[in-house]
C-alpha cells in the first residue's frame, strides 16, 4: 500500500524563476491538499483539490497554482519564486466524502531553496 | 478568517516529567486533529476529536476538546525520549489549519 510520494525531494531556485512540484496521494484517496511549512512553523494551508478542481483556498497568491489529475495526482506551480517562497511544502491526502473528518497522510515533503 | 493559536512554542522537559500543549481558535471546529513531527519528517496523525468535550487517551497521551468546540490540549504523562518532537493542533472548518506547534525536547 503506497503512502504519499512527492518529488523531487529537493530543489534550488533563483529568484523569478517557475517551479512544479508533484504529489502521489495514498492509494485509495481522491482529495489532495498542499501545505507550506517554513522552518520553525506550522504548515501553512495552499489549496485542496478534488475532482480536479480547486475546492478551498488559503490565503496564497495568485503565483500558486495546482492541478489535479484523472489519478488523483497534484501538480503545485509557483510563479516568480521570491526568497519568501524558501519552505517545505507537503503534499497531503484524503478521502473525500467524509465530510471534513477524513485524517491526513503527509508526503516527505519538496524542501525548496530560492536564491 | 479561522486563526489557530498554539503555546507554548517550546518546551523542554527532563525525561518523566510531564508535559501539556495548548490550542486555541478563533473559531468553532467541526473538530480537531492532532499531529507529530519528528525533526527532519512530516506531520503524523495522532488523533482527531468530535464532540463537545470529548476526551481521548492514548497509552500516555491524553487529547481533550473543550466544550465550545475552540480549544483542545494534548497532555503527556511520564515523558520519554521518544515522544521528542513538534506536536501541532490542526483545527478543521472548511479546511485543515494547523497551529505554529509546540517543539518538545526531552532530556534523559
Amino acid at each position: 500500500d503506497a503512502g504519499v510520494t512527492q518529488s523531487p525531494t529537493h530543489l534550488i531556485k533563483t529568484r523569478g524563476q517557475q517551479v512544479t512540484l508533484r504529489c502521489s496521494p495514498k492509494s485509495g484517496h481522491d482529495t489532495v491538499s498542499w501545505y507550506q511549512q517554513a522552518l520553525g512553523q506550522g504548515p501553512q494551508f495552499i489549496f485542496q483539490y478534488y475532482e480536479e478542481e480547486e475546492r478551498q483556498r488559503g490565503n496564497f497568491p495568485d503565483r500558486f497554482s495546482g492541478h489535479q489529475f484523472p489519478n488523483y495526482s497534484s501538480e503545485l506551480n509557483v510563479n516568480a519564486l521570491l526568497l519568501g517562497d524558501s519552505a517545505l511544502y507537503l503534499c497531503a491526502s484524503s478521502l473525500w466524502g467524509t465530510g471534513a473528518n477524513e485524517k491526513l497522510f503527509f508526503g516527505s515533503g519538496t524542501q525548496l531553496s530560492v536564491l | 478568517g479561522q486563526q489557530v493559536m498554539q503555546i507554548p512554542q517550546y518546551q523542554h522537559v527532563q525525561e518523566g516529567e510531564d508535559f501539556t500543549t495548548y490550542c486555541n481558535s478563533s473559531t468553532t471546529l467541526s473538530n480537531i486533529q492532532w499531529y507529530k513531527q519528528r525533526p527532519g519528517g512530516h506531520p503524523v496523525f495522532l488523533i482527531q476529536l468530535v464532540k463537545s468535550g470529548e476526551v481521548k487517551k492514548q497509552k500516555r497521551l491524553t487529547f481533550q476538546f473543550g466544550e465550545a468546540k475552540k480549544n483542545s490540549s494534548l497532555h503527556i504523562t511520564a515523558t520519554q525520549t521518544t515522544d521528542v518532537g513538534t506536536y501541532f493542533c490542526a483545527g478543521n472548518n472548511n479546511d485543515m489549519r494547523f497551529g505554529a506547534g509546540t517543539r518538545l525536547t526531552v532530556k534523559p
